[in-house]
């Protein structure tokens, strides 16, 4: 147990559908990130919330967008998406965005597949 | 940006052995420098981390250099076990959030 709880595990998704991520941290942190993580490549920034504002925005097509309604709770809204989005869907949290409080905690990711 | 370059991209081990990943970055700002593993099927997971006023530390059977300097950084895993088998990646931060290596697999063979 990491402190960071995202559900659903398993996610498989039409084309046309629209579906939720949803992150939760108990560790009081004021950072939140999404991350994704697709074969054989390395973790792909997403998006950044500090403080419930968004501080990053790594060019992520306007298919996906976060949400961040308080410090413990973040989600990822998901329509339209493409069979090359499916990837594992990692949460962190942290301190701080950035500096020596950077201390990333992850959750179990979300298994998403697009069909 | 923070650019990191890790290697190898996998390695093999027998039982017993020691195991060493390393990593480069390029931002001499970056201050803090942690080490992740991830098993199947699950998210990564803090290991272990060093600061830029520390030259090494060590955790039991794992151990991370940082030579500020050359702007590099290693993860030590001596007596490997079966159970270390699993991906591990290196990141940096200085200002900005955690830059990421691109991982190594790590087989640890009976």
């Amino acid at each position: 147990e990491t402190g960071v709880t995202q559900t659903p595990r398993h996610l498989v998704m039409g084309m046309t559908n629209k579906k939720s991520l949803k992150c939760e941290q108990h560790l009081g942190h004021n950072a939140m990130y999404w991350y994704k993580q697709s074969a054989k490549k390395p973790l792909e920034l997403m998006f950044v919330y500090s403080l419930e504002e968004r501080v990053e925005n790594n060019s992520v097509p306007s298919r996906f967008s976060p949400e961040c309604p308080n410090s413990s709770h973040l989600f990822l809204h998901l329509h339209t998406l493409q069979p090359e989005d499916s990837a594992l869907y990692l949460c962190a949290s942290s301190q701080a965005p950035g500096g020596v409080n950077t201390e990333a905690f992850f959750g179990q990711g979300t298994r998403l597949t697009v069909v | 940006g923070e650019n990191v370059e890790q290697h190898p991209s996998t390695l093999s081990v027998q039982e017993g052995d020691s195991a060493v990943i390393k990593c480069t970055y390029s931002d001499s700002a970056s201050n803090y420098f942690p080490w992740y593993k991830q098993e199947l099927g699950k998210g990564p997971q803090l290991i272990i981390d060093i600061r830029s006023n520390v030259g090494e530390k060590k955790d039991q059977r794992i151990a991370v250099t940082l030579n500020k300097t050359a702007k590099h950084f290693s993860l030590h895993i001596t007596e490997t076990q079966p159970e270390d088998s699993a991906v591990y990646f290196c990141a940096s931060s200085g200002y900005s959030t955690l830059t990421f290596g691109k991982g190594t697999m790590l087989l640890v063979s009976p």
